[in-house]
């Protein structure tokens, strides 16, 4: 079936750096992208999305980039916190929505 | 309200046990999720609700199945699992089948 992965299972980056977790998707019929942040012991938490009209979104020290020509997504974090450090995921969902599915997931570990 | 709520946090049954799992939400989502995590994996997705009427069922056992007894309220019910239905299972809502997703926390359940 269709499925999202991920390059890197685990990143290790130093505070204060910048982070770059890279996915890519098979489903070229997927038209929304989301990436999720999951800390130990919690639910996955919204971070940011993208749709496929676009190719860059940039919230609050994340940016999110979109590149459908070889479907990959990146999220990238600037000046990564120790409270940066959980497992991402991005998660793509095909026309109609409802149906997630979420990438393999990269463990950020910052180094104080 | 932006919090969805799963009981019990943990939950430990045997094979020929019945038991429920839980979720609320009230910040007037019409779609709710359930996810099934295993260790060190990302969410797959289970059953998904529409205004209360099943939309996505993703050939899940008989053994697990969801009820939505109104637009606040779903559950899971559990019977004759096995040991590999251990994981952590999540629960989520959206406003409509597209955008942000909210999880709850999860509810651990070990099948003995």
């Amino acid at each position: 079936g269709e499925s999202v992965g991920l390059h890197l299972p685990t990143l290790s980056v130093q505070e204060g750096d910048n982070s770059i977790i890279n996915c890519a998707y098979s489903n070229s019929a997927s038209d929304y992208f989301i990436w999720y942040k999951q800390e130990s012991g919690k639910g996955p938490q919204f971070i940011i999305d993208i749709r496929s009209n676009m190719d860059k979104r940039q919230g609050q020290r994340v940016t999110v980039l979109l590149n459908k020509t070889v479907k990959h997504l990146s999220l990238q974090i600037a000046a990564t916190q120790p409270g940066d450090s959980a497992v991402y995921f991005c998660a793509e969902s095909s026309p109609g929505g409802f149906k997630t599915i979420f990438g393999a997931g990269t463990r950020l570990f910052v180094k104080a | 309200d932006t919090e969805v709520t799963q009981t019990p946090k943990h939950l430990v049954m045997g094979m020929t046990n019945k038991k429920s799992l839980k979720c609320e939400q009230h910040m007037g989502h019409r779609a709710m999720y359930w996810y099934k995590q295993k260790a060190k994996k990302p969410p797959e997705l289970m059953f998904v609700y529409s205004y209360e009427k099943l939309s996505i069922n993703e050939s899940v056992p008989s053994r697990f199945s969801p009820e939505c007894p109104n637009s606040s309220l779903l559950n899971l019910h559990l019977h004759a699992l096995q040991p590999e239905d251990s994981a952590l299972y999540l629960c989520a809502s959206s406003q409509t089948g597209w955008g942000e997703q909210f999880f709850g926390p999860g509810t651990r359940l070990t099948v003995l």
